[in-house]
This record gives C-alpha cells, sequence and structure tokens, in this order.
C-alpha cells in the first residue's frame, strides 16, 4: 500500500542536541512538507519541497533545516538553535504543488520531546 | 494576516444528529478549501476538499463553500461515535499548495 512513513514515533532530544526526523513516501508525489502541531493551534509550515535538490521555507524554518535528495525522501533536522522543539511533526506530500489535486496525504507524525 | 478561523469547541451532538462545522477565512483570493479529521494523538485525514460554490456530498459527509462570505462549512448527517475528533479547516490561498494555511480545528463530540 502507498503512504508517508515516518519514524520514530516517539524521540527525546537533550539541550543542545540535533536529532533527524524521517520521512519517506511511495505515492510518486512530487510536493513534500513538514508541519509542526502545538496542542490547541492549527499546523505550522516548517519547509516544503516541490521538486528533488529544491526546498523552501515555511513560515517557521528557524532552527529547522532539511534535504530533498531523492524523490521519496525530505528529512527535517530539528537543530539546538530551536529553543523551544517540543511538538508533534507531521510529513505531507501532495501530487504536485498546484491546486486541483485535492489536498494532502499525512504520514503518522512524530513527537519530539526536549528532556 | 491571512486568517483560517474555526470555533474551538468541543461542540457536542446526540447520536444521529447533524453536526455542523464551521469556518472563515480572510483572504478573498483564497481558491481551494479542505476539511481534515484528526483523531486524538494521531495525524491528519483529508476527508473532503471544495474548489467552487454551492455544496458537495460525499456519504454522509457535505461541504459548503459561500466565497462571497468567506465561509465553508462542513455537515456530518447522522453522527456517530467514531466522529468524535477534531475537525480542520485548511484554505489554500493561491493556486501553490505552500500557501495553505490551517485553522485550528473544531472539537466534536458525538454522544451515545
Amino acid at each position: 500500500d502507498g503512504g508517508i512513513t515516518q519514524s520514530p514515533k516517539y524521540l527525546f532530544r537533550k539541550e543542545g542536541q540535533n536529532v533527524t526526523l524521517s520521512c519517506e513516501q511511495n505515492l510518486n508525489h512530487d510536493a513534500m512538507y513538514w508541519y509542526r502541531q502545538d496542542p490547541g493551534q492549527g499546523l505550522r509550515l516548517i519547509y516544503y519541497s516541490q521538486i528533488v535538490n529544491d526546498f523552501q521555507k515555511g513560515d517557521i524554518a528557524e532552527g529547522y533545516s532539511v534535504s530533498r535528495e531523492k524523490k521519496e525522501s525530505f528529512p527535517l533536522t530539528v537543530t539546538s538553535a530551536q529553543k523551544n522543539p517540543t511538538a508533534f511533526y507531521l510529513c505531507a506530500s501532495s501530487i504536485s504543488a498546484t491546486r486541483g489535486d485535492g489536498g494532502y496525504t499525512f504520514g503518522s507524525g512524530t513527537r519530539l520531546t526536549v528532556v | 494576516q491571512k486568517e483560517v478561523e474555526q470555533n474551538s469547541g468541543p461542540l457536542s451532538v446526540p447520536e444521529g444528529a447533524i453536526a455542523s462545522l464551521n469556518c472563515t477565512y480572510s483572504d478573498r483570493g483564497s481558491q481551494s478549501f479542505f476539511w481534515y479529521r484528526q483523531y486524538s494523538g494521531k495525524s491528519p485525514e483529508l476527508i473532503m476538499f471544495i474548489y467552487s460554490n454551492g455544496d458537495k456530498e460525499d456519504g454522509r459527509f457535505t461541504a459548503q463553500l459561500n466565497k462571497a462570505s468567506q465561509y465553508v462549512s462542513l455537515l456530518i448527517r447522522d453522527s456517530q461515535p467514531s466522529d468524535s475528533a477534531t475537525y480542520l479547516c485548511a484554505v489554500n490561498i493561491g493556486t501553490s499548495y505552500d500557501k495553505v494555511i490551517f485553522g485550528p480545528g473544531t472539537s466534536l463530540s458525538v454522544i451515545p
């Protein structure tokens, strides 16, 4: 079955540590996205990528980095510069980055906690 | 600042009733509108999208769009306890998915 796989499901980060969240899709979608969800708030866009080897900052990119070396993969690194990283991180994909293709498919999410 | 607003709820309805979820948006240039369902602790799941004014029906779900009033709603007929979840409204501003703004969500509880 096609879908998006995020790992790990739970991640604990120590102060000053960089951590990487994995996102892999086998839907043959061109566009991929990273969102952050905090309790009681809507999803906020961190980074997105429309094609391989290209990505753009979203609304809250500070303290995060991404790469898109393969169409299927879009890992997110939470760096030590991100001062409040505790949140639910969601990876999503869409057929393309233009309207008319019906929305996102989301992965199951990674819950990151600072310890 | 472009915004998407929803009543946070919780909205409680008895089993079998119609649940009505509302969403307003600030940008008149908005093109596409989506409803996602999110169960507690899980990721969002797309349940409806609508591009044109009027109603769009899919099973027990009906999305209603009124661009003049900048209003989109989701009706759930014959509500079931399994419909208890948070419903996220998302609005695509412009022609690219990098301009999708999510509302904060409305929590729905269907009481058996």
